[in-house]
């Protein structure tokens, strides 16, 4: 199974602060990333998928990048309905692993 | 609007079968496939398995023999059965569709199905 790490494990940030979060794939999995936001008691939301195609009615502030074993999802300006649980999914291979989430937090 | 929706909460004993519902609604039921992920508490999501538009269906290796997906097409529904309950299934479980995209991430969700197994 591809394994997938993420760093931080949680972030503490302001409103307006640009904010970067690392998934690492055990292996290459060329462009095969997703992002999801979750929220407490929610289902996660789909916001990039591709490593960098953002998803329809997702705000431009989200943006993704990298390939093969390293990837970057960026928010440019935090947003109070930002603060969440981020998880990466590999799409590249079954089963379909998450990483273990990244919580945004209020500073 | 495209939607999944689940059914709702249930609580099982250890040894016990549970049968989640996913009703589909928005658009063609059998043009996708039905993906289905847990959340044991404070842990990460896992896949467990898809049913395909057309009833083909594959299962995670550490639930292989316990996990059961299915669907009724005329009720444009899906269905999760899983048995032999232990308390470490204890999760959220979810449904979602995925999209259509040359290698497809998981667009529409449902809102989720507490299963608590308990004695």
């Amino acid at each position: 199974d591809i394994q997938l790490t993420q760093s931080p494990s949680f972030l503490s940030a302001s409103v307006g602060d640009r904010v970067t979060i690392t998934c690492r794939a055990s292996q290459a999995i060329s462009n095969y990333l997703a992002w999801y936001q979750q929220k407490p008691g929610k289902a996660p939301k789909l916001l990039i998928y591709a490593a960098s195609i953002l998803q329809s009615g997702v705000p431009s502030r989200f943006s993704g990048s990298g390939s093969g074993t390293e990837f970057t999802l960026t928010i440019s300006s935090l947003q109070p309905e930002d603060f969440a649980t981020y998880y990466c999914q590999q799409l590249n291979t079954y089963p379909r692993t998450f990483g273990p989430g990244t919580k945004v937090d209020i500073k | 609007q495209v939607q999944v929706v689940q059914s709702g909460a249930e609580v099982k004993k250890p040894g016990a079968s549970v049968k989640v519902s996913c009703k589909a609604s928005g658009y063609t039921f059998t043009a996708y496939t039905i993906q289905w992920v847990r959340q044991a508490p404070g842990q990460r999501l896992e896949w467990m398995g898809y049913i395909t538009g057309n009833g083909n269906t594959k299962y995670s290796q550490n639930l292989q023999g316990r996990v059961t997906i299915t669907r009724d097409t005329s009720a444009s529904t899906a269905y999760m059965e899983l048995s032999s309950l232990r308390s470490e299934d204890t999760a959220v479980y979810y449904c979602s569709r995925e999209m259509i995209f040359g290698v497809a991430p998981f667009d529409v969700w449902g809102q989720g199905t507490l299963v608590t197994v308990s004695s």
